[in-house]
């Protein structure tokens, strides 16, 4: 039973182009994240979402659009790919109780590969 | 000022050696729980171990304890008989139970077991 799945695993796609990563958690968590992890292995927290409510909203370009149809689901649209878009990018899930902290789970990560 | 400091970019440790990797953490928040991440050549990010502010005992885990000194702000992992296996990226991150929803991480180490 996979915990915090997301599609595609890989992804390669032209510049210029829409694309969107989909993650979905069964784990009854209400919150939920999107991290970008550049090739110098360092991950960079994007959105987080708590119960369909958008949270943290960091410094990310607005071609990046997060969306949430319920606390399960957490799908990433990106419009306009750029070349500096290609990056693994990790879905991951929590409880929204920070103590006792619980630990995010992460999803497999998608690889995006912009040409 | 970073919220999590990892300074060993990459470790090398003899197969069956134990091996410290350092983290140290900045905040004045009294309540926070401090995490350890694997990320191996596959990618996945897996949990390791957890500990909370408040907790009088470091914690283990198998292999795995945490070296946790509250005045010096450390919470430095400890390896025991360190495996070919894991060999891998290893992220310190830190949760704050003021602002809950946000982890964050340090930038990692990569460590190499030697045969």
């Amino acid at each position: 039973d996979t915990a915090v799945s997301q599609t595609p695993k890989y992804l390669v796609t032209q510049m210029g182009n829409d694309k969107s990563i989909k993650c979905e958690q069964n784990l009854g968590h209400d919150t939920m994240y999107w991290y970008k992890q550049d090739s110098k292995k360092f991950l960079k927290i994007m959105f987080s979402y708590n119960n369909k409510e958008l949270i943290i909203n960091e410094t990310v370009p607005n071609r990046f659009s997060p969306k949430s149809p319920d606390k399960a689901h957490l799908n990433l649209h990106i419009n306009s790919l750029e070349l500096g878009d290609s990056a693994v990018y990790f879905c991951a899930s929590s409880h929204k109780l920070a103590y006792p902290p619980n630990e995010q789970f992460f999803g497999p990560g998608t690889r995006l590969t912009v040409l | 000022a970073q919220k999590i400091t990892q300074t060993q970019p990459g470790m090398f440790v003899q197969e069956k050696e134990a091996v410290t990797l350092d983290c140290t953490y900045d905040t004045s928040d009294p309540s926070y729980g401090l995490f350890w991440y694997k990320q191996p050549s596959s990618g996945e990010m897996i949990f390791l171990i957890y500990q909370g502010s408040y907790d009088q005992q470091n914690a283990t885990e198998g292999r795995y304890s945490l070296n946790f000194q509250k005045a010096r702000k450390s919470a430095n992992l400890v390896i025991s008989a360190s495996q070919l296996g894991d060999s891998a990226m290893y992220f310190c991150a830190m949760r704050e139970g003021s602002t809950g929803n946000q982890f964050y991480f340090g930038t990692g180490t990569s460590l190499t077991v030697i045969p």
